[in-house]
Formats: C-alpha cells, structure tokens, sequence
C-alpha cells in the first residue's frame, strides 16, 4: 500500500520568502511522485512530477522538488514567495504501469502569502 | 484544446437519491479516473476506467458506478446517496493511464 504524508497542514510565509512544503511518502516500489496545486473553486493543476530520472525536479512557476529516497521525501520548494502561490498544494504517489494513473493523495497544505 | 471539462459544476440533492456526473476528457485522452475530495481533505481514488471497462477501484461502496463510452466520456454515477457523499468529484484523463493526470473543475455535489 502506497500513503503521503504531508507535515503542516498550513504555511504561512512573507512575499519574497522561501517557501518550503514537506512531503513523505510510503512505498513499497520505486514511486512516482508528483505535486499539484489547486485554487478556491478549481480542479487540480500538476506543478511538477519524479519519474525515476534527475532526482531533482523543475516544475512550473519556479517551484523543485528533491527525491530522497533515503528520507523518502519530496520536499517542495520555491526561493522566493510571490502573492498568486497562495493556494492548497497536494503531494501524491502513484505506482508505475497501468497503476501510473491511480493517485493516492496527501491531506494538502494550505499556504498563505502575506504582503 | 479543450482541456477536461466536468458537467454540472454544482449540484444539490437530497438523501436516497441517485446522481449522475460527467466527464469529457482532454483531446487525445483515453483514460477517465473518478475522484472524491471531502472539504478539508485530498483526493480519493474512486475508480478508472479504460476501453469502456473499469480498470482499477479504489476503496469505496458498490453504490459507485461509472460508465465510459466510445468517444471515452463517461459517467460517474451515485446511487442511494448519504450526507457523507457531499464532496467535490473531480474527473482526471491521461492517454492509457501511463501519462501525468489532467484534472477537470469539479462538480460541487451537496446533499441535504
């Protein structure tokens, strides 16, 4: 069985702070990995995802996430807070194969942005 | 390009009855997956659909069921409906389910 773990379930950081959301995972094959961010009313959109490639990941928006698999972590980060990433961001693991597309979820991080 | 649309985008019902939902995938997509997310929490895994058959099914009653057609839309149905299935349904594509998830909006279901 494959579970996130996401630690602090709210963020608050100043506008132009690094921004650090944590992420851990459980699995009991090579995981992928994935972030994504969702406004108020919205669906889902992929920020960025580990396929087993560089271990660092670029994503979107100037936000990376590390794969440690000896911490079995996917930390996300961005060096510098701006007011529109305020939003809930999920951290989600997927098995490979045809299971590629079945996500198990974290309970999300909201993270505040303030002036 | 049309990404995943979703129909309605909110919807009210009352307990007992049954509710369908809908999904369109993005151009080129052939793999439909169901989510639930309750207020406060992420995503669950309802079930996927792929070739109009159900693939994969996550940890949830029989009174879920879905449908995929031949143009891979498909339906998300509810039946005998509880409180506890208030909850936005989030509808999610990719090409044979080997590709990153493309989610819809959500449909706001609340049950009264």
């Amino acid at each position: 069985a494959q579970s996130v773990t996401q630690l602090g379930s709210h963020v608050s950081v100043s506008e132009g702070a690094l921004v650090l959301l944590r992420c851990n995972y459980s699995s009991s094959v090579p995981p992928y990995l994935f972030w994504y961010v969702q406004y108020p009313n919205q669906g889902l959109q992929l920020l960025l995802k580990y396929t087993s490639a560089a271990t660092l990941v670029k994503g979107i928006n100037g936000f990376e996430a590390e794969f440690k698999k000896s911490e079995t972590s996917f930390h996300l980060t961005k060096p510098s807070a701006h007011m529109s990433d305020a939003a809930e961001y999920f951290c989600a693991v997927s098995r490979g194969g045809t299971s590629y597309g079945k996500l198990t979820f974290g309970q999300g991080t909201i993270l505040t942005v303030h002036p | 390009d049309a990404g995943v649309t979703q129909s309605p985008t909110h919807l009210i019902k009352t307990r007992g009855q049954q509710v369908t939902l809908r999904c369109s995938p993005k151009s080129g997509h052939d793999t439909v997956s169901w989510y639930q997310q309750a207020l406060g929490q992420g995503p669950q895994f309802i079930f996927q659909y792929y070739e109009e058959e159900e693939r994969q099914r996550g940890n949830f009653p029989d009174r879920f069921s879905g449908h995929q057609f031949p143009n891979y839309s498909s339906e998300l149905n509810v039946n005998a409906l509880l409180l506890g299935d208030s909850a936005l349904y989030l509808c999610a594509s990719s090409r044979g389910g080997y590709t990153e998830a493309f989610f819809g909006q959500g449909t706001r279901l609340t049950v009264v």
